[in-house]
């Protein structure tokens, strides 16, 4: 199975700063088909996951523009430019390239 | 709009079988291209992902759940459904179900599944 490995666990800021989460996978996540399936994904305190962002930079439409993906075959990084106060909660990268899909084992923001 | 809501048994005893369903709207599990996925949550832990299934009854499942798990969808009523056997404490979780179109996208609000006896 491709390990999804997550750095920091947990992030404490004030709001308008920079956050910066990184995941690197224990194999390469590009795929036969030249995509790259590594995507992120938010779960609020209490609340089910939500998409962020797919193919490693793809922001979801209703994702807003200060939040960013970038990276290539097994190093990745979730960028927020100013967090705010919506953005805690628990930030998982994961994998669809290879079965079984894999988790990272979260990031925690916290807001100061 | 995409909703997807999860229902269970809320708590079973070991060995038992458990059954989810996933009642989804605002897509159809016959649409090319579309799926969906299982995935669970111990409480206060990650996520695992446990099965796929796809327009096309393609199926996925997780190795490390070996033969325990049984995917299948009812399309006419939009609808996607989980079987665990054999079932123990370790199973305790929240489980939920995802669209699948490319990726797991929209998921749903989750319900939660006690193992004890």
């Amino acid at each position: 199975d491709v390990v999804m490995t997550q750095t920091p666990v947990s992030l404490s800021l004030a709001i308008g700063q920079p956050a910066s989460i990184s995941c690197k996978s224990s194999q390469s996540l590009l795929g036969t088909s030249g995509k790259t399936f590594l995507n992120w994904i938010l779960q609020r305190p209490g609340q089910s996951p939500k998409r962020l962002i797919y193919q490693v930079s793809k922001l979801y439409s209703e994702v807003p523009d200060r939040f960013s993906g970038s990276g290539s075959e097994t190093e990745f990084t979730l960028k927020i430019s100013r967090v705010e106060a919506e953005d805690l909660g628990v930030y998982y990268c994961w994998q669809g390239t290879h079965f079984p899909l894999t988790f990272g084992s979260g990031t925690k923001l916290e807001i100061k | 709009q995409v909703t997807l809501k999860e229902s269970g048994p809320g708590i079973l005893q070991p060995s038992q079988t458990l059954s989810l369903t996933c009642t989804f709207s605002g897509f159809s599990l016959s649409t090319y291209g579309m799926g969906v996925g299982w995935i669970r949550q111990p409480s206060g832990k990650g996520l695992e992902w446990l099965a796929n299934i796809w327009w096309d009854d393609d199926k996925y499942y997780n190795p490390s759940l070996k033969n325990r798990l049984t995917i299948s969808k009812d399309t006419s009523n939009n609808q996607a459904f989980l079987k665990i056997t054999n079932v123990d404490t370790a199973d305790t979780a929240t489980y939920y179900c995802a669209r699948i179109r490319g990726e797991l996208d929209y998921w749903g609000q989750g319900v939660m599944v006690t193992v004890s006896s």
